[in-house]
Parts: C-alpha cells; structure tokens; sequence
C-alpha cells in the first residue's frame, strides 16, 4: 500500500501568517493527490484535487503543488475559520489512503 | 444541491453485523462512483471501499476485505455497506461520499462495536 506522510502533525499559527503543510508518498503518484479539510463534528471538505486544482468554491487563500512524491498544501493568509484538521489523500492506487491528519491551530 | 444521508449506525457486539445505508439527492446517482470512509475515535480518516457506476466494480482497504461488501441500488439513489464479523477496530464514523475522488460528503453514522 502506499504510505502518505504528512509534516507536521500540528501546526499553530498567527491570523495573517502564510502556512504550509507537507505530505510525502512512499513511492510516487504522479498528480493523484487531494487535500481535505475537517472541522470537528463536520464532514470533510475537498479544498484540491489533482495536486493543484482548487475545487469550486474553495477560497483563493489556498492552494496545493507538487508530483511524484513531495506535494504541499499551502494557506497564504491565514483565516480564524481556517482552523481545521487538514488531510492529503492518494487516488493513484487501491487501496487509497489518507495521510495521517495535521491539525491547524490558531493562536 | 448534493445530499448524502447515512443511517444504520448502532452499537453491536463483535462478531455482529451491521448494513449502512446511504441516501442521496441533488445529482445524477447512476453516474457517479460512490464511496465509504470512516473515521475511527481520537484517529484519522480511514478510505474503506469505493464502487464503479453500474457496480460491476468495487475496491476495498485490505482490513474489511472479505467482511465489507459495498453494494448500490440506482432505482433507488441508495448506497449500501454490509459490514459483517465485526471487530472493535471497525468502531467509527462511517461516511458516504460521492465520487472516485469524494467530492460531497454526508455528516456520517457512528458504528460501535463492543461488548
């Protein structure tokens, strides 16, 4: 199976900062790679998918880059409302898998 | 609007069997692949299993394959998961979600398994 390994697992930051989470493949997925966002007690939300495309009504702040192995998800102004548990998961092979989760905190 | 309903949570003792059911609204069912993924207490999100449009495709996590079976009905926009010989481990939030790439998700149904 392909491992995916997010840093770090917990993150706290400033109203304003930039921020960026990394997840890492075992071996590589070419661009089969989405980010997600959960709050608690909600539904996960899709922010990317393809590595780098922001899914429809996600705001601009966030964006995702990366192939192969290396991707991260980068926040460019943090939002209070960004506060979240953010998770990468892999779509290039089954069985898919989710990154282990980083937790977003807000100072 | 996307709608995703799961029920059929309870609390059942290992060894037991569950069926999850999900309901959805809002987009064409019979063309979208449709997907489970749970989320276990204090842990992260877990890709159960996924299945093809017609459901002559499914895909499973190694751990619930032979004990999970994924299964649709489009006449009725329902999605099933037949959970049988259940372990503790198996004990979470079970979520619909649609799409190969889950693009809408439900609000989930909790499963415990414990004696």
């Amino acid at each position: 199976d392909i491992q995916l390994t997010q840093s770090p697992s917990f993150l706290s930051a400033s109203v304003g900062d930039r921020v960026t989470i990394t997840c890492r493949a075992s071996q590589g997925i070419s661009s089969s790679l989405a980010w997600y966002q959960q709050k608690p007690g909600k539904a996960p939300k899709l922010l990317i998918y393809a590595a780098s495309t922001l899914q429809s009504g996600v705001p601009s702040r966030f964006s995702g880059s990366g192939s192969g192995t290396e991707f991260t998800l980068t926040i460019s102004s943090l939002q209070p409302e960004d506060s979240a548990t953010y998770y990468c998961l892999q779509l290039n092979k089954y069985p898919h898998t989710f990154g282990q989760g980083t937790k977003l905190e807000i100072k | 609007e996307v709608q995703l309903v799961e029920s059929g949570g309870d609390m059942v003792q290992p060894g037991g069997s569950l069926r999850l059911s999900c309901a959805a609204s809002g987009f064409t069912f019979s063309t979208s692949w449709m997907s489970w993924v749970r989320r276990a207490p204090g842990k992260g999100l877990e890709w159960v299993a996924n299945i093809q449009r017609d459901g002559t495709e499914e895909y499973y996590v190694d751990s619930v394959k032979g004990r999970f079976t994924i299964s649709r009905d489009n006449a009725q926009n329902s999605l099933y998961l037949q959970m049988n010989n259940l372990r503790a481990e198996d004990t979470a939030v079970y979520y619909c979600a649609r799409g190969w790439l889950p693009d809408s998700w439900g609000q989930g149904t909790l499963v415990t398994v414990s004696s």
